[in-house]
């Protein structure tokens, strides 16, 4: 059964700092990986999308990669900004098309 | 990119009613669309997967009767929460995939806010 976990549960760091999402999976047999936002109370936002062939995606401050062996995907985040706050979320698409969600990281960036 | 439209996005009700909620795929048809519930500070829970023309395949723990999802065109399903009750609050996410070209993608819709009284 697949599980995705997310670390830390929680971060907070001064505006400008440069930061790094962790998520890993425990079955390898994925289509993709996606990285999404999502600010309280409203919908998800999707980031970046990585398919299982690629390694990295990259979106203005934005770098996600993935490797799919170790079962670990990273998100970093340059030069942080208070309107960077959110929740991040990982998911894994499966071998039957669905998304398992990883618990999310809530991050903060403090001005 | 492919667009998914909620409505209503937020709801109060008072507890016995029946509240339907629509998603919609605006700029692709969805042959498979999901139905995701998440509690205040909780990741999303699968509740439901549907292909249209076809009953719904629910994930265990979820009521089929009290959740009753409707997908009866390719850009349309319908979830309609029977006689809630305020355990039912909630914020309810649809998404949708296409039938071709990011298959393995699914595109969510803004969500839902169900409140309950």
């Amino acid at each position: 059964k697949q599980e995705v976990t997310q670390i830390p549960a929680a971060l907070s760091v001064p505006e400008g700092e440069n930061l790094v999402l962790n998520c890993s999976f425990t079955d390898s047999a994925i289509y993709n990986l996606q990285w999404f936002r999502q600010d309280p109370g409203k919908g998800l936002t999707s980031l970046l999308l990585i398919q299982s062939s690629q390694r990295e995606q990259t979106s203005g401050r934005l770098n996600a990669s993935l490797d799919k062996s170790s079962g670990r995907s990273t998100l970093y985040i340059a030069a942080s900004q208070p309107g960077d706050s959110a929740t991040y979320l990982c998911a894994v698409t499966n071998s039957n098309y669905q998304l398992i969600w990883g618990a999310g990281t809530k991050l903060i960036i403090k001005p | 990119g492919a667009v998914v439209s909620q409505h209503p996005s937020r709801v109060i009700c008072k507890s016995g009613t029946s509240v339907k909620i629509e998603c919609r795929s605006l700029d692709f048809q969805a042959t498979t669309m999901f139905w995701y519930r998440q509690f205040p500070k909780q990741s999303l829970m699968l509740m439901a997967t549907s292909n249209e023309g076809s009953k719904a395949t629910y994930e265990q723990g979820v009521e089929k009767d009290k959740f009753l999802i409707n997908h009866a065109s390719l850009t349309l399903s319908t979830l309609t929460v029977t006689s809630a009750h305020p355990e039912d609050s909630s914020f309810y996410i649809c998404s949708a995939r296409g039938a071709s070209g990011g298959y393995n993608e699914q595109f969510f819709g803004p969500g839902t806010r169900l409140t309950v009284l």
